[in-house]
This record gives structure tokens, sequence and C-alpha cells, in this order.
């Protein structure tokens, strides 16, 4: 079945650049979502991307997309400790079900 | 390991009436719960928070009055489509907070309930 991955733990200075890596399995893949969640609060969509494009910019956010390699990143520039917080990267394909990583904890230290 | 389940799986209902849809965590107490949306070929969105005892906390444009939360015990929450129309057809998707040690915790989701309004 599909799988996504990702990394469990990014920590970061503040100010420097995050990047967070995940990698999926469904070759029929048509949209990409990464979300973030704050400590005990619901996801939030934070950005998306198309399966046929391969980067998307959003003020500080980055997406890359290698479908080759099925591999998707985040980069977040000049990361403040406001970004802290679980970031969830998912797929959708032909199902339309959303298969969620398992999420990735990025620190931000001063 | 930890499961959330959501009943039912898929529910046909016709336009005017209710719809109660139910999210139960399984093998964990949870304090907290969360109800997403999910449009057809869309991303989920945040629908409300759902705390055990209290008020759910709704979303920016979401109508608490027509979505009616209730997270009457600490293994079940539910949530409410009251007069159902067709474009409240989505899928529906909780989940639930287990804590883990400290003030960390762990995410589960439920399968999610397909409603279709006729």
């Amino acid at each position: 079945g599909e799988d996504v991955e990702q990394s469990l733990f990014l920590s970061v200075r503040e100010g420097d650049s995050s990047v967070i890596n995940c990698t999926y399995t469904d070759s029929s893949s048509t949209y990409l979502y990464w979300y973030k969640q704050e400590p005990g609060a619901g996801l939030q969509l934070l950005t998306y991307i198309f399966s046929n494009m391969d980067m998307k910019q959003d003020q500080r956010l980055t997406v890359l997309l290698n479908k080759k390699d099925k591999h998707l990143s985040l980069r977040i520039a000049d990361t403040q400790t406001g970004d802290s917080a679980i970031y969830f990267c998912a797929e959708m394909g032909n199902t339309d079900k959303l298969i969620f990583g398992t999420g990735t904890r990025l620190q931000v230290f001063p | 390991g930890a499961v959330v389940s959501q009943h039912p799986s898929w529910v046909i209902c016709k336009s005017g009436t209710s719809v109660k849809i139910e999210c139960r965590s399984l093998d964990f107490q949870a304090t907290t719960m969360f109800w997403y949306r999910q449009f057809p070929k869309q991303s989920l969105m945040l629908m409300a928070t759902s705390n055990e005892g209290s008020k759910a906390t709704y979303e920016q444009g979401v109508e608490k009055d027509k979505f009616l939360i209730n997270h009457a015990s600490l293994t079940l929450s539910t949530l409410t489509v009251t007069s159902a129309h067709p474009e409240d057809s989505s899928f529906y998707i909780c989940s639930a907070f287990r804590p883990r040690q400290g003030k960390d915790y762990e995410q589960y989701f439920g399968p999610g309930t397909r409603l279709t309004v006729t």
C-alpha cells in the first residue's frame, strides 16, 4: 500500500533555514501537502503542490518535488521560534484519500 | 497499537435530516479530539477542536449550529450535521491525541466517514 515517510526530529537555530523531507511510494499521487501542527492544536494546511510541478514558493516556504525519486521537501527560510511545531506531509492519489507521514517535530532554538 | 474508530464509515441521508458521526478512541483516553472535513480532490481542513467536558472550539467559517460537537466522555466525540444539505456531502475525519510522558502526545486518525446528502 501507499506509504509516506518523514524523519522524526529536526533542530535548527533561529534565523537559519529548515528543510523537512518526505518520501512517498504512491506513483499515482496527484497532490502533495504540508501541514503544521502546533502543540495542542489541530492540523493546519500550510501549502500544497500539484504533482506536475517541481517547485512552489509561498513567502518563507518553498516546496520542492522530485517526482522521479518520489521526494518532497519543505524549506522554511529564516526560521523563527514560532515555527516550532510538527510538520506533516501528505499525499493524495487516485483513491482520493490522504495518506499522512508520521510527522517531523521541528525545534527552533535561539 | 492505539486505534481511533469512526461510525458509520459511510452514510447517505436525505436533505433536511440530521446525521450523527461518532469518533471513538478504542484503547486510550483522549481529552482532545479534532474534526476535519475533506472535499473531493481537496485537502483536509480542520473544522473544530473537541475537548472533553467543555464546548468545542470551531475554526473560522464553520457554523457551530450546523455542526454540533459533543465530547461527552474521554473516549467518544460526536459530530452531528444538522439539517444536512447536498453541499455538506464530504469525507469527515476525526483524530485524537493520546498523551505520552510529559507534555508529549501521539496523534491517531480515524478512518473517516463519507457523508452523501441527496
